[in-house]
């Protein structure tokens, strides 16, 4: 079973303040998602990372893919209030398998920006 | 655009119930996935569905089965109702069979008491 494992849990910080939240995983994974869900919605995908040690930047936020395909990071500058949100690590299987549409989620990170 | 639709939006069962949530994805998407996100959690897979075909299935017990229609709609139905079921139900569509592309719809909060 692919587990992937979210951290922190909660982060509560004041705007302006930068922040990352990892995702591990003892698995390999083809490729990994990143999501952001708001209250009372379904989760919406910001960026999808596919090779081994790449950096993707959106704006204020930088995704990074580990070497080997196991973890990755996402960073935030400077963060604002509109940033508040629960950040959601994806990990993508290996195409072929019985399961190849299936994602396995981490359990999330609940980010909350302060004025 | 219509984005995925899930209905109903919100669902109130009484243990033992028996419940069907539907999906309509977007246009011409083939392939629906169902997640069940319980709160404080991250989704958990459940389905998927291509082409009408069960691609994928979850550690969920058989009281969770699915269905794709013709015109790529989809159900989801839970027999048995327990407390646990108590969710969120997410329908993500996507135009291929890989989970790239996904866009999920803000799903059906279903409460059993």
């Amino acid at each position: 079973t692919q587990l992937l494992e979210q951290s922190p849990q909660f982060l509560s910080i004041q705007e302006g303040e930068n922040l990352t939240v990892y995702c591990n995983s003892s698995s390999v994974f083809s490729s990994l998602q990143w999501y952001r869900q708001e209250p009372g919605e379904g989760p919406v995908l910001l960026v999808t990372v596919v090779t081994g040690g790449e950096v993707k930047k959106l704006k204020r936020l930088t995704f990074q893919f580990g070497d080997a395909r196991k973890d990755s990071s996402l960073h935030i500058t400077a963060a604002q209030p509109g940033d508040t949100g629960l950040y959601l690590c994806a990990g993508v299987p290996n195409a072929g398998g019985t399961s190849y549409g299936k994602l396995t989620f981490g359990q999330g990170t609940i980010l909350t920006v302060h004025p | 655009d219509a984005g995925v639709t899930q209905s109903p939006t919100h669902l109130i069962k009484t243990r033992g119930q028996q419940v069907t949530l539907r999906c309509s994805p977007i246009s011409g998407h083939k392939s629906v996935s169902w997640y069940q996100q319980v709160l404080g959690q991250g989704p958990q897979f459940i389905f998927q569905y291509y082409e009408k075909e069960e691609r994928g299935r979850g550690n969920f017990p058989d009281r969770f089965s699915a269905r794709q229609f013709p015109n790529y709609s989809s159900e989801l139905n839970v027999n048995a109702l327990l407390l646990g079921d108590s969710a969120l139900y997410l329908c993500a569509s996507s135009l291929a069979e890989g989970p790239y592309g996904y866009t999920f719809g803000s799903g059906t909060r279903l409460t059993v008491v």
